[in-house]
This record gives structure tokens, sequence and C-alpha cells, in this order.
């Protein structure tokens, strides 16, 4: 079983510049998260989908941030403006349904903004 | 409020010693704590180790070992015997048992670097 796929692996950019992080969750699991997680923190769940829906998002900042997930597969998150405390780990996770299952992640994203 | 704290790292040992990484936790929005061991070994993604939904129940994995003690609020990791593929960064994560795993609290996780 493949699991959850990630790209790209890292991204450099500079203030003001726009990026996406790609995910590929595992086959059959209907649930994926993104999770940002800055250098000596545990993960912190910016949005999460169940199929194409968006069921929280309420951590995402909105005014730069954005996500979708339009088949209920792949999923693609957007920065629009990077700010410097944008510099994170990004990670794409994904469980197969609501409930006490466990969650597979990805490698994660790591994103530096200069 | 929620929150889960962990030993501050890095931590280091010598291979074949015991280890113990200390969490503890804070449910006052969770009726029935989850609770939670991850592990991300260098340039891999973070794995689940074990997790146990039950209080007074221990959860067991690749030598490791936490028991979730509701009196004391904690759920310490231990191993008798570390190896040096051992060395990962471990988190201790707090979940709810309607089993949202979105409402997942992660400590800040613990490296720890065992020496051959």
């Amino acid at each position: 079983e493949a699991g959850v796929t990630q790209s790209p692996r890292y991204a450099v950019l500079q203030e003001g510049q726009a990026v996406s992080f790609w995910c590929d969750p595992i086959s059959g699991h209907d649930t994926l998260y993104w999770y940002q997680q800055p250098r000596d923190q545990g993960p912190q769940l910016l949005v999460y989908f169940r199929d194409e829906a968006v069921i929280d998002n309420s951590q995402l900042p909105s005014d730069r941030f954005s996500a979708v997930r339009p088949k209920g597969t792949n999923s693609t998150l957007k920065i629009q403006s990077a700010k410097q405390g944008d510099t994170a780990t990004y990670l794409c996770a994904s469980s197969r349904d609501r409930g006490n299952t466990e969650v597979f992640f990805g490698k994660g994203t790591r994103l530096t903004v200069v | 409020g929620d929150s889960v704290t962990q030993t501050e790292g890095p931590v280091t040992v010598s291979e074949s010693e015991s280890l113990i990484i200390n969490c503890t936790y804070s449910a006052t929005s969770i009726a029935y704590p989850n609770l939670f061991w991850y592990v991300r070994y260098p340039g891999e993604g973070l794995q689940l180790l074990l997790k146990v939904i039950t209080a007074g129940q221990k959860g067991s994995s690749r030598g490791f070992e936490a028991t979730y003690n509701k009196e004391t609020t904690s759920f310490h990791l231990q191993k008798a015997s570390v190896q040096e593929s051992d060395s990962a960064v471990y988190y201790c994560a707090l979940g709810d048992n309607v089993g949202d795993n979105s409402k997942l609290i992660w400590g800040l996780g613990t490296s720890l670097v065992v020496n051959p």
C-alpha cells in the first residue's frame, strides 16, 4: 500500500511569493488533513476534508491560505503571499474514516520564507 | 484548556540503556481522552507508535510501552533497552474518544539520540 505522498519536499521563497503544496492520500482514505509544524513544535491543524467537503478550516489563515480537494482524492494547499512567519513544515495526513483509526502522514514539505 | 507537555529534548542515551520520555496532559474539554505516541524517524513521515484509549491500560510497540494514568494525567513512554535505530523525534498527543482525529493536541516533540 502506497503511503501519503507530498510534493515538493522543500521550497524556498521570498516574502510575497506564492507556493502550492500537493498531497496524494492513501487510496480509499476519505479524510485528509493539512498541518503546519513550525520548527521545534508539534503539528497544528490547518484544515481537514472529508471527501471533497471542508469540515474545519477555522485555523487556516483565510486571507492568504487556501486548500481544495475537488474530487475527494488529491489536495492542494496554497499560500498566496508568503510571509517569514509561514516558515514551517507542512504535513498532509489521511485516515480511513471518522473514528479511532490511525492517521497516516506524508513526509512533509519544508518551506522556508526569506 | 487541553494541552500536552513532554520532556524537552534532546535526550541522549547510549545503546542498551533504559529510556523514559515523560508526557503529561490536561484534558479540560475532553471527557474521555485518548492518548498517542507518534514517532518521526529521520527522513520519514510521522507514524503512530502506540495508542491507548482506556485509562489504566498499557500500550506497547517495538519494545516501547506507555501506560495511560488518569490519576496523574500521564502517559510516559518507556523502553528497557534502546537501540541506535530508535533515534527519532517522539510526540505525545491527546485526542477525543469520539474519534475525530482532527482534535489531536500535540506535544512539542522530544528528540532522542541513541549513541552506539
